[in-house]
């Protein structure tokens, strides 16, 4: 079955390092990749997407790059914030299958 | 704000007990998703409902049912409830439901069994 593997947590920086998390997952089909992050007390919200090998998502400085080859999704950011302090969730959905399947979410912890 | 709407916000209720949580999706979409939040278990999908059918069902225990209603909001009930379904509940709803559908997600109903 399709399964999402993310590093374990917590990651903690130092504002303005730079920031990955590491994404590997296993599908059967040619699954559409995603990254949702939750803030402290909040659902999880949409952070970037991509629906097929090499396109890149992009959104608030974070971007990822869908690579079918390592069968890889890593989340990067050059200079990280106090901000975005949060648990970054990997997460993919197959052609075959409407259920989506999360990694188990990386903490993320910035310091001033 | 994403649109979802869940109610109630938290809920302590006693083992034995059935409670249902409520969902409201984003005005125009179809399709709603049920997550179990868990330390021990992460995220995990329950069931999801398109269009007042059911189309997908995940780790759902037998305890548990939902359904979605003509208006399209959706209702989960959880019965005969054990200290171990202690855990945050969260909705999601898309507007179609293909693979590359973004989920917006309610900010959770918090369920303490006692």
């Amino acid at each position: 079955g399709d399964s999402v593997t993310q590093m374990e947590g917590p990651v903690t920086l130092s504002e303005e390092a730079f920031l990955t998390i590491n994404c590997t997952y296993t599908a059967t089909g040619y699954p559409s990749l995603f990254w949702y992050v939750q803030y402290p007390g909040e659902g999880l919200q949409l952070l970037l997407k991509a629906t097929k090998a090499d396109d890149k998502g992009s959104n608030k400085g974070f971007e990822a790059t869908y690579r079918k080859e390592t069968t890889s999704f890593h989340l990067e950011k050059g200079s990280v914030q106090v901000s975005d302090s949060a648990v970054y969730f990997c997460a993919l959905s197959d052609r075959g299958s409407y259920i989506p399947t999360f990694g188990r979410g990386t903490s993320l912890i910035v310091h001033p | 704000d994403s649109g979802v709407t869940q109610t109630p916000k938290h809920l302590i209720t006693a083992t034995g007990q059935r409670v249902t949580l409520r969902c409201s999706p984003r005005s125009g979409d179809l399709s709603v998703y049920w997550y179990q939040q868990s330390l021990d278990q992460g995220l995990q999908f329950l069931i999801q409902y398109y269009n007042g059918e059911e189309r997908a069902k995940g780790n759902i225990l037998e305890r548990f049912s939902a359904q979605q209603f003509p208006d399209l909001h959706s209702e989960l009930n959880l019965s005969s409830l054990e200290l171990g379904d202690s855990a945050l509940y969260f909705c999601a709803s898309s507007v179609q439901q293909g693979a590359g559908e973004t989920q917006y997600f309610g900010p959770g109903t918090r369920l303490l069994v006692l």
